[in-house]
């Protein structure tokens, strides 16, 4: 079964410093590995994804991540935090070429700190 | 535009009283999903479709019902909500072979 695990459930960062959002997941098969965003009382809005080809994926508003099956990792860095980035971030895995459910690390919140 | 609607966006109830929440997505889809979302446990997936007829349990599915008659429509159905199932609900279509989920815009429910 897949398994997705969000190491910290609250990050703190200064307005301009990187942020790293960690994901590790654990899969038997070539997975699909998603980030999505949820801003205060909003739905979820696709960060970026990552399905074949390069490990190194951009997404929207200056995130990256990049597949790293050596370390089954699928770490979300941005170089400089604004303000505006502060909401709640998920980590998703699902199974590559089948009818699999997406499964959902527990979530981290980011805050900004001015 | 290609999207997933769900209704009502906003629900308070009492325990007890049956209720349904609608999901149509217009892109054709044949996958399609009902999640939860509650704090500190991310999202849950409840039920799942891979077509007409076709529907299955996920990993929290007590106390929640669904059907599919229609490619398009999937509502989750609370036959008697209890408080517990209070949270926000997300319904999600994709292609069956297609690795990414489209998002409703959720249902917030609160059950008294």
């Amino acid at each position: 079964a897949q398994s997705v695990t969000q190491l910290g459930s609250h990050v703190s960062v200064s307005e301009g410093a990187l942020v790293l959002l960690r994901c590790n997941y654990s899969s038997s098969v070539p997975p699909y590995l998603f980030w999505y965003v949820q801003y205060p009382n909003q739905g979820l809005q696709l960060l970026l994804k990552y399905t074949t080809g390069a490990t190194l994926v951009k997404g929207i508003n200056g995130f990256e991540a990049e597949f790293k099956k050596s370390e089954t990792s699928f770490h979300l860095t941005k170089p400089s935090a604004h303000m505006s980035d502060a909401a709640e971030y998920f980590c998703a895995v699902r199974t590559a070429g089948g009818n699999t459910p997406l499964v959902f690390g527990k979530g981290t919140r980011l805050s900004v700190i001015a | 535009e290609a999207q997933v609607t769900q209704n009502p966006r906003y629900l308070i109830t009492v325990t007890g009283k049956k209720l349904t929440v609608t999901c149509s997505q217009n892109m054709n889809h044949e996958y399609m999903s009902w999640y939860r979302q509650d704090p500190g446990l991310g999202l849950r997936q409840i039920y799942y479709s891979m077509n007409v007829e076709v529907t299955d349990k996920g990993d929290v599915p007590e106390g929640y019902k669904v059907s599919r008659k229609e490619k398009r429509n999937f509502p989750l159905i609370l036959e008697s909500p209890s408080p517990n199932q209070t949270s926000l609900y997300f319904c999600a279509s994709s292609l069956l072979a297609g690795p990414t989920p489209f998002f409703g815009p959720g249902t917030r429910l609160t059950v008294l």
